[in-house]
Order: C-alpha cells, then structure tokens, then sequence
C-alpha cells in the first residue's frame, strides 16, 4: 500500500487567491520531503524540498511545512496564477534506505482567471 | 540540452508484442529510475538501477526488464505486452546519495495498447 497520501484529489482556486495541497505520510523514519509539479504532457518537476530537521522552507511564491508530530506535510502557494495550474505529488524519502522517492496520489490544482 | 530524455515520446503497440522504451541523462548521475503513472496520475516506482545496485518492485512483472548499458542509460523492455501495461512510463535520474535525491525526469512516454 501507499505510504504517502493526500486529502484533496482536485483543488480550485481564483488566480491571485492562496492554495494549500496537503499531504499525509505514515512513515515516521522518512527523513526528506519534496514537492514535484507536473504540467500537461510533461514529466513532474521539482518545485521544493525539506528534511525532517526542518519545519518551514520558503522558496519563490512557495512554502513548505512539515508537522512530523501528525505526519503532514503541506505545500502553500502564494498569490496562484494561471501558469500554476497542474498536478502536484509530495514524495518521502526513507533514512537509511535506497533513497527512492514514494509518491503519493497527487492533488489537481486548477486555476481559473 | 535535455537532462533526462526518452523514446519515443508515443507508442501505440498490438498485445503480445515485445517494446522498448530507452532512456538517457547527461547530468552525470549515478542512480536511475523507471516510474509507471496509471490514469489516475499516480506515480509507482518500478525500478531503481545504479552502477552497483538494481532495486526492483517486487510488484513489477518480470516481462519488464531494465537495461543498462553503461551510467547514462536506463532502457525499459517490455516483453509480451498485455493491455494492462498501458500507462505513462517516466525515466528519472538522481545523484542517489542522501544529499541528492532530487528526482530530474524525462517528458514520459505514453504506451497503449491494443
């Protein structure tokens, strides 16, 4: 089964409004946490990361919080646009494993002008 | 330049043939990954290859078999196709190391079959 999940399949916002996808993980020994986003016909991309010491990361228009007390991780998106519109995965990594990202099911943001 | 190519972009194929699918990254990384996206979008890890290691998802048939042929190369083979197999497939690379996990990913090549 998944180890990683998320709350909402779909979420739709106003362009200029905030979004939050979040995202559950039920592995207490991950250690690092990335956001991908994947547009139409295109592999996902890298958007942020975080590891487990951390409990905030600020990127451009991006943030990341990490809650290891309830496994949740989420992925704030300031003032959305158009351009942000597409599929986004949050993805674990295990300590002391292989280092291969777990996905999860992904959440669709959709942004109407 | 792409980081993380593969080919064909679309491959439209009858059941019970046999396919590949090949992969190259010229970032120099060590590890590479094959990852199956269902039409649900959600992403599963189907193999993980380095110059030392292949990892495989136990839940992967064996009619799927990665190839190597040196560090920059990862290619899918797919032996008697079965319509179940149609999905997008994702080559990734990464450096592999707990300070590099980062994932670059190809574009994806969407596999039908009939």
């Amino acid at each position: 089964g998944e180890s990683v999940g998320l709350h909402l399949p779909t979420l739709s916002v106003q362009e200029g409004d905030n979004s939050i996808i979040n995202c559950a993980y039920s592995n207490s020994a991950s250690d690092y946490f990335i956001w991908y986003k994947q547009e139409s016909g295109k592999g996902p991309q890298f958007i942020i990361d975080i590891r487990s010491n951390m409990d905030k990361r600020q990127g451009q228009r991006v943030t990341v919080l990490l809650n290891k007390t309830v496994k949740h991780l989420s992925l704030q998106i300031a003032a959305t646009q158009p351009g942000d519109s597409a599929v986004y995965f949050c993805a674990e990594t295990l300590s002391g494993g292989s280092y291969i990202p777990t996905f999860g099911r992904g959440t669709s943001l959709i942004v109407h002008p | 330049d792409t980081a993380v190519s593969q080919t064909p972009k679309y491959l439209v194929t009858q059941m019970g043939n046999d396919k590949s699918i090949k992969c190259e990254q010229n970032l120099g990384h060590d590890t590479m990954y094959w990852y199956k996206q269902d039409s649900k979008k959600f992403l599963k890890i189907m193999f993980s290859y380095n110059n030392k290691e292949l990892i495989i998802n136990e839940t992967v048939p064996n009619r799927f078999s990665p190839k190597s042929p040196d560090k920059a190369h990862l290619n899918l083979h797919i032996n008697s196709l079965e319509l179940g197999d149609s999905a997008v497939y994702f080559c990734a690379s990464s450096g592999g190391t707990p300070t590099n996990e980062k994932l670059f990913f190809g574009s994806g090549t969407q596999l039908s079959v009939l």
